[in-house]
């Protein structure tokens, strides 16, 4: 079983919708969260980090962390085709950082 | 300007012929790390770092090295490369492990023929 799993998508919405981007994890001792966007070739970015139950805005984005059911959860709203990128869910358990495979998001203008 | 820099940023190399992939932040941060990124893998930790001279496995260390004598820097090391480290690789820092988040740098993409 591998440690974050996301889906991979491709996921499209148009421009102005709501995108909605979902992880599940499977070490319960996980204690942070992380959002990375990484756009082609380019490097992973942080979006948002998440410590605790409940959710946590940023701008447009939102980020929701569930700790008993081990989903965690990124909403972007009013997507524009900036955010078309892939979308990577991030864990770290102990010492060590573990990455999902991404979701790829595509907004259409 | 904080950052992590990487070079080269890109490499193409043969097998079996040493080579060395150069990370350093200036953030002061105490853990880093390599990973590589392959499609439909995904970010995979090759080896991390916790401070100076405390260096760790990851999922992926098999035919890759570290070392970590200075704070801000983080070598990683392929003493004999082969087809299949051909990858995208990254060094990240964190201020420390655990609640932090990760910064990258811009990776390195290696092919080894």
């Amino acid at each position: 079983q591998k440690e974050v799993e996301q889906n991979s998508g491709p996921l499209s919405v148009p421009e102005g919708a709501i995108a909605s981007l979902n992880c599940t994890y499977s070490d319960r001792g996980s204690q942070s969260f992380f959002w990375y966007r990484q756009y082609s070739g380019k490097s992973p970015e942080l979006i948002m980090s998440i410590y605790s139950n409940g959710d946590k805005e940023d701008g447009r984005f939102t980020a929701q962390l569930n700790k008993a059911s081990q989903y965690v959860s990124l909403l972007i709203r009013d997507s524009q085709p900036s955010d078309s990128a892939t979308y990577l869910c991030a864990v770290n358990t102990g010492n060590q950082f573990y990455f999902g495979t991404g979701t790829s998001l595509t907004v259409i203008p | 300007e904080a950052q992590v820099t990487q070079n080269p940023r890109y490499l193409i190399t043969v097998t079996g012929k040493k080579l060395t992939v150069t990370c350093s932040q200036n953030m002061n941060h105490e853990y880093m790390s390599w990973y590589r990124q392959d499609p439909g893998l995904g970010l995979r930790q090759i080896y991390y770092s916790m401070n100076v001279e405390v260096t760790d496995k990851g999922d992926v260390p098999e035919g890759y090295k570290v070392s970590r004598k200075e704070k801000r820097n983080f070598p990683l090391i392929l003493e004999s490369p082969s087809p299949n480290q051909t990858s995208l690789y990254f060094c990240a820092s964190s201020l420390y492990w655990g609640n932090t988040e990760a910064f990258f740098g811009q990776g390195t993409r290696l092919t080894v023929v």
